[in-house]
């Protein structure tokens, strides 16, 4: 069935560090693509999304590509900052969300 | 626009009560999705609505469990009765109807359940 992969976490970075978290997918289609985003003590948020092959999603300085040949959607953000400390989940849509288990990111000044 | 409303925030009960958690979408959004994250694992679908129909339920964990969308609007899920296993944070989330392509589903800021 289809499936999502995430690097497990915490991944810890100082502040202005680069950041890439890993999210690969195995789907039958073609599905849609998001990044969620969860900071202490709130909901989900959608960060970013990319709708088809080759597509970028971009938000906040953070970028995904959705990369058809290798199955893959990781997320990257050029400088990151101690607001930035949350939980991000890669997801993948095929009517219902399918979502991996969460990258937990701590960002220290 | 107001988003996505759940209630309770917290909940807290015994093993073999009953618990009704509610859902506001946003309003004009057709589709109405639950969801559940267990301790430390991924999230999990549990059902769609559009409008007021079950379009797939196959995510429901057994028939202790009860979603209702009456009328189309806000939803409840019930669990009764509830086990341990239960506990976890219950996310709702709603979409635009798929004809308009706007596919994103937006999350409300969950219920936390305690089953103790």
């Amino acid at each position: 069935g289809d499936s999502v992969t995430q690097m497990e976490g915490p991944v810890t970075l100082s502040e202005e560090a680069f950041l890439t978290i890993n999210c690969t997918y195995t789907a039958t289609g073609y599905p849609s693509l998001f990044w969620y985003v969860q900071y202490p003590g709130e909901g989900l948020q959608l960060l970013l999304k990319a709708t088809k092959a080759d597509d970028k999603g971009s938000n906040k300085g953070f970028e995904a590509t959705y990369r058809k040949e290798t199955t893959s959607f990781h997320l990257e953000k050029g400088s990151v900052q101690v607001s930035d400390s949350a939980v991000y989940f890669c997801a993948l849509n095929t009517d219902k969300l399918i979502f991996g288990t969460g990258t937990r990111l701590q960002v220290f000044p | 626009e107001a988003g996505v409303t759940q209630f309770p925030s917290h909940s807290v009960i015994e093993k073999g009560q009953t618990v009704t958690l509610r859902c506001d979408p946003i309003s004009g959004h057709d589709n109405l999705y639950w969801y559940r994250r267990v301790m430390g694992k991924e999230i999990k679908f549990l059902l769609h609505f559009v409008k007021e129909s079950k379009q797939d339920e196959s995510g429901m964990p057994n028939n202790r469990f009860l979603a209702e969308r009456t009328g189309g609007t806000y939803s409840t899920l019930k669990v009764q009765p509830a086990e341990l296993e239960d506990s976890g944070v219950y996310f709702c989330a709603s979409s635009q109807d798929v004809a308009s392509g706007r596919i994103e589903q937006y999350f409300g800021p969950g219920t936390r359940l305690t089953v103790t």
